[in-house]
């Protein structure tokens, strides 16, 4: 079955450390994303791409960083500048049109 | 900057009654709109918006888009429990980029 595998689906960090957020789809999408989502707040783009080897800054790009080697895998990094990394990732990708294919989320948890 | 405002934040009810959920926008170059139902983790598509006064319709649910008034409905009728959930509403503006609201958390009352 196609689908968007994020993982791992719970997440501890100690502050300080940098994690990385996996983040795989075999729908032969050309655009894949990142948000974020926090309690009382809309979905937040993070990163997205809309071709391989390309990506741009969303809305609330600091802290985190990307890099989309392959048309299958858009990874995500959250370094030890994002402030308030806490939150739940959520992971899309899309055929180019502006509906998306949603993963199941990552949570992550900063000890 | 665009913007999107869903109401109720939250709503109960009770199982085989009708709601209405609410979002309006305030976008530059409105291209779509967009609802989502989040059960647990993934969203899940429901409808996308293009054009005013046109239904799109699935089973139970339904919407529709005022783009004079700039803002789009979600009703769900004769409700059940699988329907609780928190629905996303977002749009798309000319920068091609989606903005979501903050959803509307529903739930369903046996």
């Amino acid at each position: 079955d196609g689908g968007i595998t994020q993982s791992p689906k719970y997440l501890f960090r100690k502050e300080g450390q940098n994690v990385t957020l996996s983040c795989e789809q075999n729908l032969n999408h050309d655009a894949m994303y990142w948000y974020r989502q926090d309690p009382g707040q809309g979905l937040r783009l993070i990163y997205y791409s809309q071709i391989v080897n390309d990506f741009q800054k969303g809305d609330i790009a600091e802290g985190y960083s990307v890099s989309r080697e392959k048309k299958e895998s858009f990874p995500l990094t959250v370094t030890s500048a994002q402030k308030n990394p806490t939150a739940f990732y959520l992971c899309a990708s899309s055929s180019g049109a502006n509906v998306l294919t949603f993963g199941a989320g990552s949570r992550l948890t900063v000890l | 900057e665009d913007k999107v405002v869903q109401s109720p934040l939250s709503l109960v009810v009770h199982e085989g009654d009708t709601v209405t959920l609410n979002c309006s926008y305030e976008v530059t170059n409105f291209r779509s709109l967009l609802w989502y139902k989040q059960e647990k983790k993934a969203p899940t598509f429901l409808f996308m918006l293009t054009s005013s006064g046109i239904e799109k319709k699935s089973g139970r649910l339904s919407s529709i888009l005022d783009k004079k008034e700039l803002f789009s409905i979600l009703n769900i009728t004769a409700t059940q429990t699988g329907d609780s959930a928190i629905y996303l509403c977002a749009v798309e503006g000319g920068n091609e980029k989606l903005t979501f609201g903050t959803g509307t958390r529903l739930t369903i009352i046996p």
